[in-house]
């Protein structure tokens, strides 16, 4: 099993249509949580980080919930610039004083028609 | 954040030879990363460029395929030594930034390497 897991897609949506992505994550002792977002042939840019009590951005709604080890990220009144790969990004502590790991999901492709 | 930029952004290499990918940082930083991402693939964390001492590692990367040198805290150099077509991929370099949520990471524009 992977340890972040997202529905790769494609999600093909109109303009304007509200679209959710989901992410699960394996290592409960994990503590930071990142949406970014990839365009193709891009290097991947931070859209937001997630906070525990969730979180918004304009357009962008993150949720996280820590007992199901899930997270989410809503986008509202897509536009066809959000078109993208929306990678979820997961901080993955380590022990012995090393710095903590991003573990990377495989991304959720995301379309956008007009 | 801070502003990163990497040398070359992208090269066609012929196996067997060596090359060495810059990333520069417009700002002190303490933590730098070297990425990869293969073809479809999502990001893979190759090694920690530590300044002054030798790279951080991860699992199934060794220093003398990827020699790492970081001499200050805005500059470090990943070398892919050696190569093969399955080492064509692109390289990314990151910095940390501490945040509320602990650090998170930016990207620099990556290295296309492709090898033949």
């Amino acid at each position: 099993r992977k340890e972040v897991e997202q529905d790769p897609g494609p999600f093909n949506v109109p303009e304007g249509a509200t679209v959710a992505f989901n992410c699960t994550y394996s290592n409960s002792a994990s503590q930071s949580f990142f949406w970014y977002r990839q365009d193709c042939r891009k290097e991947p840019k931070l859209l937001m980080s997630v906070y525990s009590s969730g979180n918004e951005d304009g357009r962008f709604t993150a949720q996280l919930n820590r007992a199901s080890q899930y997270i989410s990220l809503l986008i509202r009144d897509s536009k066809l610039s959000d078109s993208a790969t929306y990678l979820c990004v997961v901080n993955r502590p380590r022990s012995g004083g090393a710095t903590n790991k991003l573990i990377f999901g495989t991304g959720t492709l995301l379309a956008v028609q007009p | 954040s801070a502003v990163i930029s990497q040398k070359p952004s992208r090269d066609i290499c012929q196996r067997g030879t060596s090359l060495t990918i810059q990333c520069q940082v417009d700002s002190q930083v303490t933590m730098m990363f070297w990425y990869r991402q293969q073809p479809g693939q999502s990001l893979t964390l190759i090694a920690t460029a530590n300044q002054g001492s030798e790279a951080t590692y991860e699992s199934g990367f060794v220093i003398d395929k990827f020699p790492i040198s970081r001499p200050n805290l805005t500059f470090s150099t990943l070398t892919v030594s050696n190569m093969s077509p399955e080492d064509s991929s692109i390289y990314l370099c990151s910095v940390g930034v501490f945040a509320v949520v602990g650090h998170e990471q930016f990207f620099g524009p990556g290295t296309r390497l492709t090898v033949l």
